[in-house]
């Protein structure tokens, strides 16, 4: 959707860290999420964050948010080759539940 | 089953003909959702049902597409006199309220308008 707008592409070394940008437009969002999609596969729920948070950490995952750019960000430490995907972030407004989603960022893990 | 299920996985169809897409939410999911994604772009909400009703149907194109949910578990996306444009993967997801719960979604179907 063009609220939400990711990089297309990010190539990585394996046990690299990734970092995925997102830009969202409206103020109101009071979720953000990130989706991993492989080939073949349903939409795979990574992690959230509510709009009141900065910053969530999950394992090999964190989520970087700021909220006066509307700027979120999900960096992968020790990337492995098994982390290759698209990957999606949403974000779902105040009122109703419907997400708006990116256009995703096709990440590459290279041995 | 498990998880969300659709089918068929994959529909052919001419240029004019309806098709029904069959969505079979996580058993007790009360919210069921319906998305479009095109080839190369993210997916793109179309319709979301709490219990049997459309809460929001604000995502369908146009008065081609329709979705029902009559008992409140499985639901059919239906979609009359199929132009190209319509080629792409439609995907359905349910969760267990409206809330932030995790909304799980199924594997898709692609549809191909020829």
């Amino acid at each position: 959707g063009e609220d939400v707008e990711q990089s297309l592409f990010l190539s990585v070394r394996e046990g690299d860290s990734s970092v995925i940008n997102c830009t969202y437009t409206d103020s109101s969002s009071t979720y953000l999420y990130w989706y991993k999609q492989e080939p073949g596969a349903g939409l795979q729920l990574l992690t959230y964050i509510f709009s009141n948070m900065d910053m969530k950490q999950d394992q090999r995952l964190t989520v970087l948010l700021n909220k006066k750019d509307k700027h979120l960000s999900l960096r992968i430490a020790d990337t492995q080759t098994g982390d290759s995907a698209i990957y999606f972030c949403a974000e779902r407004k105040a009122a109703g539940n419907k997400l708006t989603f990116g256009g995703g960022t096709r990440v590459l893990v290279k041995p | 089953g498990a998880g969300v299920s659709q089918t068929p996985s994959n529909k052919v169809t001419e240029k004019g003909k309806y098709v029904e897409l069959r969505c079979d939410p996580i058993s007790g999911h009360t919210a069921l959702y319906w998305y479009r994604q095109s080839l190369g772009q993210g997916p793109e909400f179309l319709i979301y049902f709490q219990g049997t009703g459309a809460a929001d149907d604000s995502g369908l194109p146009n008065d081609r597409f329709f979705a029902v949910r009559p008992e409140g578990s499985v639901s059919t996306l239906k979609i009359q006199r199929t132009e190209r444009g319509d080629s792409a993967v439609y995907l359905c997801a349910s969760s267990s309220n409206s809330g932030v719960s995790e909304a799980f979604f199924g594997q898709g179907t692609r549809l191909t308008v020829v």
